[in-house]
């Protein structure tokens, strides 16, 4: 059974523009979200994360918004660049104290 | 080393060949990870290490796939009898905080011919 789902499953998105993928998670128990970027041919690569006690967390052009009441929380991504062009992973570990669980993916396209 | 090193890069391998991977992570990281990505999908969990005990075998997809950490440093993924289906990249990650803040090696590209 699918721990976190992931949308969209792709997206392009104009230079300049804002880039927002969500994520949808089932335990309540999970204490740890992050997102990870992933380039072709090289292996993920940790973005941001946040942990429930805050509804967002901002780290220059990447901002983290969680919803706990409705077990969601996205990805915004402001004045995208070609350079953001990649595959973007949310997580969260299968159950309490476990190894992290992955969504299918969101591929970016960013063009000019 | 400055990142997690994984050997080889690319491997191609027949049929019903043993194959071994392995996975050097970053000093000082007591807790190591494999994942498998399929074309196109997120990393599936295989099994995971804290120091040389391995805690969690769940995602291992058959009693072909065998991990080991002898010593609580490099890991070595091992497929007997290989598949067409195991063809994947394998990745390997540790942490030194536990479960969180995985980082990442390269992978190494399985093809089963």
């Amino acid at each position: 059974q699918q721990q976190v789902k992931q949308s969209p499953q792709s997206l392009i998105v104009q230079k300049g523009g804002i880039s927002i993928i969500n994520c949808a998670y089932e335990n309540t128990a999970f204490d740890y979200f992050p997102w990870y970027q992933q380039f072709p041919g090289k292996g993920p690569a940790l973005l941001i994360a946040i942990r429930p006690d805050v509804s967002e967390k901002k780290e220059g052009r990447f901002t983290i918004s969680f919803n706990k009441s409705a077990k969601q929380f996205s990805l915004h991504i402001m004045d995208s660049q070609p350079g953001d062009s990649a595959t973007y992973f949310c997580a969260a570990p299968h159950s309490g104290n476990t190894p992290l669980v992955f969504g299918k993916g969101t591929r970016l396209s960013v063009i000019a | 080393g400055a990142g997690v090193s994984q050997s080889p890069r690319y491997k191609v391998a027949k049929r019903g060949q043993d194959v071994a991977l392995r996975c050097d992570p970053i000093s000082g990281h007591v807790s190591l990870f494999w994942y498998q990505q399929a074309l196109g999908q997120g990393p599936e969990f295989l099994t995971y290490f804290q120091n040389e005990a391995q805690l969690d075998k769940s995602g291992l997809p058959s009693d072909r796939f065998f991990a080991e950490r002898p010593e609580g440093s490099v890991s070595t993924l091992k497929i007997q009898r290989t598949q067409q289906e195991d063809s994947a990249v394998y990745l390997c990650a540790s942490s030194f905080e536990g479960l969180r803040g995985y980082t990442f090696g390269s992978g190494t590209r399985l093809t089963v011919v």
